[in-house]
């Protein structure tokens, strides 16, 4: 398999442009999570989908930020408006039982 | 909700056992993880163990648990180059893993 699969790598933007981050989880695994990794906050959890249907977003920062999973192989994470304090490493990762693995992250630089 | 506390840096030679340490304070954690860090890339997972588990060996890597003191251990023998990343350590709580702040492992020729 080739493992949890996320576009694109690198993201620059503007100020105020819509940002749509994409995962591919890998395949059978039921549990999807959207994870954001700065410097100042660490790894901080934003959501997480079972079975597609988002189980929690209390970790989401504000309106700003929306996921959804329409079906088992595809996941996206919006930002609309970005913000320059957006700019993070965004990953994302799938598990099923007791194992999670991890994309290699998006890096979103908005300026 | 959990708190994970790790040393920020830990420095070992060559061929020295070097050992990181994790504490946490929700005592419901289920299963506890350790994931490496290399700089630019994902979380890669390292091993993990279950709650009702003392001690878990993998190759290199033995995985200390104390639960009493909600204290985790990670050892790596025989410390290579290669082993110079980022070392986390995650309990996983209602399906949720909680990260610590890393601890910055440098191996030393």
């Amino acid at each position: 398999d080739a493992g949890v699969i996320q576009s694109p790598r690198h993201e620059v933007t503007e100020m105020g442009q819509e940002v749509t981050l994409r995962c591919k989880p890998i395949s059978g695994h039921n549990s999807l999570f959207w994870y954001r990794q700065t410097m100042m906050r660490g790894l901080e959890l934003l959501i997480y989908f079972n079975n597609n249907v988002p189980i929690d977003d209390s970790g989401m920062p504000e309106d700003r930020f929306s996921a959804k999973m329409p079906n088992a192989s595809f996941s996206t994470l919006k930002i609309q408006p970005s913000e320059p304090r957006d700019s993070a490493v965004y990953f994302c990762a799938s598990r099923l039982n007791y194992e999670q693995y991890f994309g290699p992250g998006t890096r979103l630089t908005v300026t | 909700g959990e708190d994970v506390e790790q040393s920020l840096f830990l420095s070992v030679r060559e061929g020295d056992s070097s050992v990181i340490n994790c504490t946490y304070t929700d005592s419901s954690s289920t299963y506890l993880y350790w994931y490496k860090q290399e700089p630019g890339a994902g979380l890669q997972l390292l091993t993990y163990i279950f709650s009702n588990m003392d001690m878990k060996q993998d190759q290199r890597l033995t995985v200390l648990l104390n639960k009493k003191d909600k204290h985790l251990s990670l050892r790596i023998a025989d410390t290579q180059t290669g082993d110079s990343a980022i070392y986390f350590c995650a309990p996983c709580s209602a399906r949720q893993l909680t990260f610590g702040s890393g601890t910055q492992l440098t191996v030393l020729p």
